[in-house]
């Protein structure tokens, strides 16, 4: 069984760019979860994804944004990006209250 | 609110010590999961173990062992006679249910150095 894979591995952007960091979930699977690791910050909560709708976000502005693509698959966009931006973001599959199923993550370079 | 406490931010001990990395939570519901994650250099996060709010047994895997109890809200994690390959980030997590949205939080994660 595939597991949950990210694409790119590294991405590296300038100030004030658009990202967009993709995520193909475990099959089956119908929740995707992103999360911003920092340095120094753990693991943030971004957004979830459930059937296709956002069903949550984190503290975070509205430029970080993305959605779910029938297939499950999703994509996070950040729009305007800033120095600190500049982190590891791991996408997470799941159903209900299962374990939640991580991706090797998209480090995010903004320069 | 759902809050995930890992005081220790990380620990360094030599091969074969014992090890214990604490995580405390906090939360209002009655249903609710606990989980334990390794996090090694590679940065993809591995699953542990799952822990519901009904079942407090102690759980022992190898070298692992999970101390849950619900009295401290506490599910403290174990490795016993640690190895090098131990050496990487660990995070406790909480899921609950809140109006059908299982929303998982996350603690700071404690980082274990393990010297040979």
């Amino acid at each position: 069984e595939a597991g949950v894979t990210q694409s790119p591995t590294h991405l590296i952007k300038t100030r004030g760019q658009q990202a967009t960091l993709r995520c193909s979930p475990i099959s089956g699977h119908t929740s995707v979860y992103w999360y911003q690791q920092a340095l120094g910050l753990g693991l943030q909560f971004l957004l979830w994804y459930d059937e296709g709708e956002e069903r949550n976000r984190g503290n975070f502005p509205p430029r970080f944004s993305g959605r779910q693509f029938p297939n499950y698959s999703s994509e996070l966009n950040v729009n305007a990006l800033e120095l600190e931006d500049s982190a590891l973001y791991l996408c997470a599959s799941g159903l209900n209250n299962s374990p939640l199923h991580f991706g090797n993550g998209t480090r995010l370079t903004v320069t | 609110a759902q809050k995930v406490t890992q005081a220790q931010t990380e620990i360094s001990v030599v091969e074969k010590e014992d090890v214990t990395l604490d995580c405390v939570y906090e939360t209002r519901d009655t249903t609710y999961y606990l989980f334990w994650y390794k996090q090694p250099p590679s940065g993809e996060l591995v699953f542990l173990i799952r822990r519901n709010s009904f079942d407090e047994q102690n759980e022992i895997s190898g070298r692992y062992s999970w101390n849950f109890q619900k009295s401290t809200s506490s599910f403290n994690f174990t490795i016993t006679a640690s190895q090098v390959v131990d050496s990487a980030v660990y995070f406790c997590a909480l899921i609950f249910q809140s109006g059908g949205s299982y929303i998982p939080t996350f603690g700071r994660g404690t980082s274990l150095i393990v010297h040979p």
